[in-house]
């Protein structure tokens, strides 16, 4: 029962290089969402998946890139560092939409990144 | 668009204590909304949510909410804390039929012996 998981847990990277972060999930939900997470700013969506090669923009995507070519599997790569990404990163899950919303997230550990 | 407001950063407590965790939240329709509880290292996981019927609410580990629409409110209590209720707390909203989250920025709860 693995649920949904992150790696890698830590990373530290030089700006301009590029970094992927996997996330796996083995529910088989639809949707699958990336966050980043900082001091004084809460949970901030950077993209989300409704399904295999399906994904949308959330409020903070500039600089990142997502695919889905697997429902299992969502990862977000950061085309090229810059220290303003210096975050840590939670992936999450959750059921479709046909619940009308009522669907809870199931999250992922997290991944700290730091840019230096 | 929404949003959501924790209008305490940091609520230190002593243990055995009662507390309130305060959540306002703004929205021009009707969301679900929820309270989400995250310990050192660790991802965030589900205390409690409101949907719909009775506004009060109760979830894990002893918590409440209360979802008080007239003052757009979903605030969290537990009538007595313990020393491993020490994280940080986060509300958030989902609008109907919209499978997305809007956060609130978290309060760390502190609970001293």
């Amino acid at each position: 029962d693995a649920g949904i998981t992150q790696s890698p847990r830590y990373k530290i990277t030089e700006t301009g290089r590029q970094v992927t972060l996997m996330c796996h999930q083995t529910w088989s939900h639809s949707y699958m969402f990336w966050y980043r997470q900082d001091l004084g700013h809460g949970l901030r969506l950077i993209y989300y998946s409704a399904a295999a090669d399906i994904t949308d923009k959330g409020e903070v995507s500039d600089g990142y890139v997502v695919s889905r070519s697997k429902t299992e599997n969502f990862p977000l790569t950061l085309e090229s560092a810059t220290r303003s990404q210096t975050s840590v990163y939670f992936c999450a899950s959750s059921e479709s939409a046909a619940g009308g919303g009522q669907e809870t997230q199931y999250f992922g550990p997290g991944t700290r990144l730091l840019v230096l | 668009a929404q949003s959501v407001t924790q209008l305490d950063s940091q609520v230190p407590v002593f243990e055995e204590a009662p507390v309130e965790l305060r959540c306002n939240y703004s929205s021009s329709v009707s969301v679900y909304l929820f309270w989400y509880v995250q310990y050192p290292n660790q991802g965030l996981q589900l205390l409690l949510k409101y949907l719909s019927g009775s506004t009060l609410v109760k979830g894990i580990n002893g918590f409440e909410a209360e979802f008080n629409k007239s003052q757009t409110s979903f605030h969290l209590r537990k009538p007595s804390v313990h020393i491993s209720d020490t994280a940080e707390y986060f509300c958030a909203v989902k609008r109907y039929n919209f499978n997305k989250f809007y956060f609130g920025s978290g309060t760390k709860l502190n609970v001293k012996p």
